[in-house]
């Protein structure tokens, strides 16, 4: 069964500060999404990270995927107060085959101080 | 119309009584999903459908039924409704099932179970 894990699971920071949110899978997959969600608002995509090695980079945020630790990665860099959201990682649940059907963490709410 | 939508944007509901969530999309995507977001356990997939006329159970399929009569339509079904289906659930579409494709997601319907 495949498990994705987040951590940290809840994060305060100020604004101007970097950190890097983890997300673990316990599966082999090389497909990996990041979500971002407003409180009360649907889920808007991020990146889609397609192969081992893959990095996207977006504004501040910036995601990577290293298949062979079965982790990825979004670091946020000189964060802003807009980046408050909870953010979360899917992975594809059938390595090898074709249908996209997505485990989800359970997200980590980002808060940005100033 | 652009994009997804869903129908009712939230619902308080007997237990005991059918009912159905609706999600239409005009993206002429082929994949189509039910997910439902429970505080703490992230977003859990409920069926699927890789394009019109079939149809498949996701990872918490029980207690709900789907249906794809044409592309732009994907019903959800609750036969009788208990208060564990309290939840938010989302509609998203992809291109197709293939898990390169990002997935879309609709704005929700809230749903209480009394």
């Amino acid at each position: 069964e495949l498990k994705v894990e987040q951590n940290p699971l809840f994060l305060s920071m100020q604004e101007g500060k970097n950190y890097t949110i983890y997300c673990n899978y316990s599966t082999t997959s090389d497909r990996l999404y990041w979500y971002r969600q407003d409180p009360g608002k649907s889920l808007e995509s991020l990146f889609v990270l397609l192969s081992n090695g893959a990095v996207k980079q977006e504004g501040r945020l910036m995601a990577s995927l290293d298949t062979k630790a079965r982790l990825s990665t979004l670091h946020i860099t000189a964060a802003v107060h807009d980046l408050s959201a909870t953010y979360f990682c899917a992975v594809d649940m059938n390595y090898g085959g074709s249908q996209g059907n997505l485990i989800f963490g359970k997200g980590t709410k980002l808060s940005v101080k100033p | 119309i652009a994009g997804i939508t869903q129908a009712p944007t939230s619902q308080i509901l007997a237990a005991g009584r059918r009912m159905t969530l609706r999600c239409t999309q005009d993206m002429r995507h082929n994949a189509m999903y039910w997910y439902r977001q429970d505080l703490g356990l992230g977003l859990r997939l409920i069926h699927y459908s890789n394009t019109a006329g079939t149809t498949g159970k996701g990872e918490v399929p029980d207690g709900y039924s789907v249906s794809r009569a044409n592309t732009d339509d994907f019903p959800l079904t609750l036969a009788s409704a208990v208060p564990s289906q309290t939840s938010v659930y989302f509609c998203a579409t992809s291109a197709s099932s293939a898990s390169w494709n990002e997935q879309f997601f609709g704005p929700g319907t809230r749903l209480t179970v009394l």
